[in-house]
């Protein structure tokens, strides 16, 4: 069956220190990768997609992913958080269709 | 551009009560989906609609929940009688057709049934 993991359910990070945010699918073929971004009390913002191409995908916010075929992954980075980016983060994989599936989300916790 | 627009943000009713969700998606977009979000399971999809018309409905979880889209302007998502488990943060979204179109979400109805 097709599914989108996300290993870490929260992450403390101090504010200035990097941030990666691991995200894992299982399907045959290359899937439309997503991942989106919710603040309490907000609906889901977009960061980022990939489609196809280069496989390092520029988003908002400083926001960056890389596809990994090899791994199956596609995880997500910055090089320096803010106390803003304290947020939940999920991962969306659709296959060819119009379905996206989401993985549990990951909680960002930022520290001064 | 406005984005997509939920009504009600915020309600609280009583079980046994119906409660109407409302759903303005942006304009031009062509596909509306119906998420909801609990804690224990996450984001969901309850139902999408294509040009007005129900392509996949196997999200609802039961016949107490109905969705409708009258107009590429409007939709609605009923829960009628409603039940304390429905208490969720329900999302319309939309986009245009076409496999892996960004999805653009509203910022939800708070749904708590007492």
């Amino acid at each position: 069956a097709q599914s989108v993991t996300q290993p870490d359910i929260h992450i403390t990070v101090s504010e200035g220190a990097s941030l990666e945010l691991r995200c894992n699918y299982s399907y045959g073929a290359t899937p439309y990768l997503f991942w989106y971004v919710q603040s309490p009390g907000q609906g889901l913002q977009l960061l980022l997609k990939y489609f196809s191409g280069d496989t390092l995908v520029q988003g908002i916010k400083g926001f960056e992913a890389e596809f990994k075929r090899s791994q199956s992954s596609f995880n997500l980075r910055k090089p320096s958080v803010h106390w803003s980016d304290a947020a939940e983060y999920f991962c969306a994989v659709a296959f060819n269709d119009y379905k996206l599936s989401f993985g549990a989300g990951t909680t960002v916790t930022v520290r001064a | 551009d406005a984005g997509v627009i939920q009504s009600p943000r915020h309600e609280v009713t009583e079980m046994g009560q119906e409660v109407t969700l409302r759903c303005k998606p942006i304009s031009g977009h062509n596909s509306l989906f119906w998420y909801r979000q609990t804690m224990m399971r996450g984001l969901e999809l309850l139902i999408y609609f294509n040009n007005n018309v129900p392509i996949d409905d196997s999200g609802m979880p039961e016949d107490r929940f109905s969705a409708k889209m009258p107009n590429a302007s409007f939709s609605t998502l009923k829960i009628q009688p409603s039940e304390p488990r429905d208490s969720a943060v329900y999302f319309c979204a939309s986009s245009q057709q076409g496999a892996g179109n960004t999805i653009y979400f509203g910022e939800g109805s708070w749904l708590t049934v007492v």
